[in-house]
């Protein structure tokens, strides 16, 4: 078990370009969050994914953003014609969720890889 | 009405002394709470959680749960400069969707 790994670590970019991060979750955990955290604030929910299902997405997303998982195992956090103000870190957590009623609303925990740090300059 | 309510700080603990950390939040069907240590430049990383009313100890650390004031807390004992830090209370609700609060930053004086 290698934890919930995400790539590239860091990255730089000019304004305008367009961006991937990727995160691999845990083996075996089938759900998958990605979150926004800029500094002094918490963890801001982005959008989660049951297997390959999303099952939801922030109103706080503009339509630059896009995710996807689509075999259900790694997912890829996509910001096109980045802006000064997606510069932040980008966390991905993953959970195992054996079924209804059993999952992080009933305890089950989430685990949190390193993050992502995107600078837009 | 913030879903998930931390005091910013800084909190400002003699090493040695006891922190404690408040959280408050906003669904009164809460079932799980967690506690994450997030040290600067990192991500966060899982202290505790508590599900049931009352206290749950683990070494130093203590979390506290009052569901009828929708109000949990941890408890640093002995507290060391390694536990200087931001500390976030995070509250899932009934869609698993985990609402974090703006964390309290902690620092323990040496």
């Amino acid at each position: 078990d290698t934890g919930v790994s995400q790539d590239p670590r860091h990255k730089i970019t000019k304004r305008g370009q367009n961006v991937t991060f990727r995160c691999d979750p845990i083996s075996e955990h089938n759900r998958l969050y990605w979150y926004r955290q800029t500094l002094g604030q918490g963890p801001e929910f982005l959008t989660y994914f049951q297997n390959e299902a999303q099952l939801e997405k922030s109103r706080l997303l503009s339509d630059r953003f896009s995710a996807e998982r689509p075999k259900g195992s790694f997912s890829t956090l996509e910001i096109q014609r980045t802006e000064q103000g997606d510069s932040a870190m980008y966390l991905c957590a993953s959970s195992y969720d054996p079924g209804t009623g059993r999952g992080p609303f009933y305890g089950n925990t989430i685990y949190f890889g390193e993050g992502s740090w995107l600078t837009v300059v | 009405q913030k879903e998930v309510e931390q005091n910013s700080g800084p909190l400002s603990v003699p090493e040695g002394a006891i922190a404690s950390l408040n959280c408050t939040y906003s669904d009164r069907g809460s079932q799980s709470f967690f506690w994450y240590r997030q040290y600067s430049g990192k991500s966060p990383e899982l202290i505790m959680s508590i599900y049931s009313n009352g206290d749950k100890e683990d070494g130093r650390f203590t979390a506290q749960l009052n569901k009828a004031s929708q109000y949990v807390s941890l408890l640093i004992r002995d507290s060391q400069p390694s536990d200087s830090a931001t500390y976030l209370c995070a509250v899932p609700n009934r869609d698993d969707k985990i609402i974090f609060g703006k964390g309290t930053r902690l620092h323990i004086l040496p």
